[in-house]
């Protein structure tokens, strides 16, 4: 069975500060793995996704994600923040092609801006 | 553009009635689709997997009578919350998938009151 774990529900980071989202997954197969944002009553919004290709993953708006097996932990980090970045950041799993589709959502990371 | 819709994006109805929401796959056609459900505050739940001409798969806990699943063509999924209460409130949101590529719709707030 496959979860995710995001640790800390809330992070306040501030303008131009490292943004840094910790996911930790647990998967009995080689799993894929994504970050996605949400903004108030929106949909989500694909920032990012690990496939077993490259372990450094870019994303869009300026992330990144590394996928570390020896610690099953896919991070999201972005240089410097911006205050468009404050939203809801979701880390998810799926295990296989075979359940393609069938995510597996961590709580979620409020993430605040501070000027 | 948008890859996938959903309609309608808002809705309230009075406890007791039910309430059909739309996915549509505007960019391909889907076998598959999936609802997710998501409370106030909290993260997606899966509700069930909707599969073109036949049955849904539902989520263990998630109740088949009460949130009706048609996946009438390849890409038009209805998800049919019947005989609503306060506790349905949420968003819901749909997803269509092809491998390696998965798109969220911009989901549903339901309101019952």
């Amino acid at each position: 069975a496959q979860s995710v774990t995001q640790l800390g529900s809330h992070v306040s980071v501030s303008e131009g500060a490292l943004v840094l989202l910790r996911c930790n997954y647990s998967s009995s197969v080689p799993p894929y793995l994504f970050w996605y944002v949400q903004y108030p009553n929106q949909g989500l919004q694909l920032l990012l996704k690990y496939t077993s290709a490259a372990t450094l993953v870019k994303g869009i708006n300026g992330f990144e994600a590394e996928f570390k097996k020896s610690e099953t932990s896919f991070h999201l980090t972005k240089p410097s923040a911006h205050m468009s970045d404050a939203a809801e950041y979701f880390c998810a799993v799926s295990d296989s092609t075979d359940s393609w589709g069938k995510f597996q959502f961590g709580a979620g990371t409020q993430v605040v801006v501070t000027p | 553009g948008a890859v996938v819709s959903q309609h309608p994006s808002w809705v309230i109805c009075k406890s007791g009635t039910s309430v059909k929401i739309e996915c549509r796959s505007l960019d391909f056609q889907a076998t598959t689709m999936f609802w997710y459900r998501q409370f106030p505050k909290q993260s997606l739940m899966l509700m069930a997997t909707s599969n073109e001409g036949s049955k849904a798969t539902y989520e263990q806990g998630v109740e088949k009578d009460k949130f009706l699943i048609n996946h009438a063509s390849l890409t038009l999924s209805t998800l049919t919350v019947t005989s609503a209460h306060p506790e349905d409130s949420s968003f819901y949101i749909c997803s269509v998938s092809r491998v390696y590529e998965q798109y969220f719709g911009p989901g549903t707030r339901l309101t019952v009151t």
